[in-house]
């Protein structure tokens, strides 16, 4: 079964610095990978994907995502964070020929002026 | 175009009480999902349907019943409330594993609280 690890519960960045949100996968097959941003009182939204292709993936508000096949690994950078950015974030998992998606524990992001 | 519809997006309930949770979605998906989030844990998958008239378990099934009598509702129950399934839950749909708009549209969610 698949499963997705979120290393950090919280992480603490200032404003303007770069931020990388870790995120390690198991899984025996090939994979879907997402990050998900969830706001204040909100639900999720997707902030970008893996399905297969360039391991590189740049999705919404300057966020990107490297997905790193021998290290089972999709972490999520930012090279400048922003205020607005505070929030939760939750990297998550799904197996190509299934239908669940696995999320992690989550990634409270903070940001200090 | 409303996406993925939760009602209601609160409610108490005392211990014992029955309610239901309904997911409507406008986006004609064939999965369903219903994930409880508790601090610390992210979310949990409950149950999921990948198509109407199917259900199956997920992670954390036990107190909770679903049906999928139509495509665009995932009904959530829970027959006999007990503080433990105080949570935020939340419903998402998306259109299919094998297809390539693959990601999952969330609602807005649902604050239980038992009593």
């Amino acid at each position: 079964a698949q499963s997705v690890t979120q290393l950090d519960s919280q992480v603490p960045v200032f404003e303007e610095a770069p931020v990388e949100l870790r995120c390690n996968y198991s899984s025996s097959v090939s994979v879907y990978l997402f990050w998900y941003v969830q706001y204040p009182n909100q639900g999720l939204q997707l902030l970008l994907k893996y399905l297969s292709g360039s391991t590189l993936v740049k999705g919404i508000n300057g966020f990107e995502a490297e997905f790193n096949k021998s290290q089972t690994s999709f972490h999520l950078r930012k090279p400048s964070v922003h205020i607005s950015d505070t929030a939760e974030y939750f990297c998550a998992v799904s197996l190509s020929s299934a239908s669940k998606i696995i999320f992690g524990s989550g990634t409270r992001l903070s940001i200090r002026p | 175009n409303a996406g993925v519809t939760q009602t209601p997006k609160f409610r108490v309930l005392k211990t014992g009480q029955s309610m239901t949770l309904l997911c409507a979605q406008d986006m004609n998906h064939e999965y369903m999902y219903w994930y409880r989030q508790d601090p610390g844990m992210g979310l949990r998958l409950i149950h999921y349907s990948v198509g109407e008239g199917t259900t199956a378990k997920g992670e954390v099934p036990d107190g909770y019943n679903v049906s999928r009598l139509k495509k665009q509702n995932f009904l959530l129950g829970l027959e006999s409330a007990a503080p433990s399934q105080t949570s935020v839950y939340f419903c998402a749909s998306r259109q299919g594993a094998r297809i390539m708009n693959t990601e999952a549209f969330f609602g807005q969610g649902t604050r239980l609280t038992v009593v």
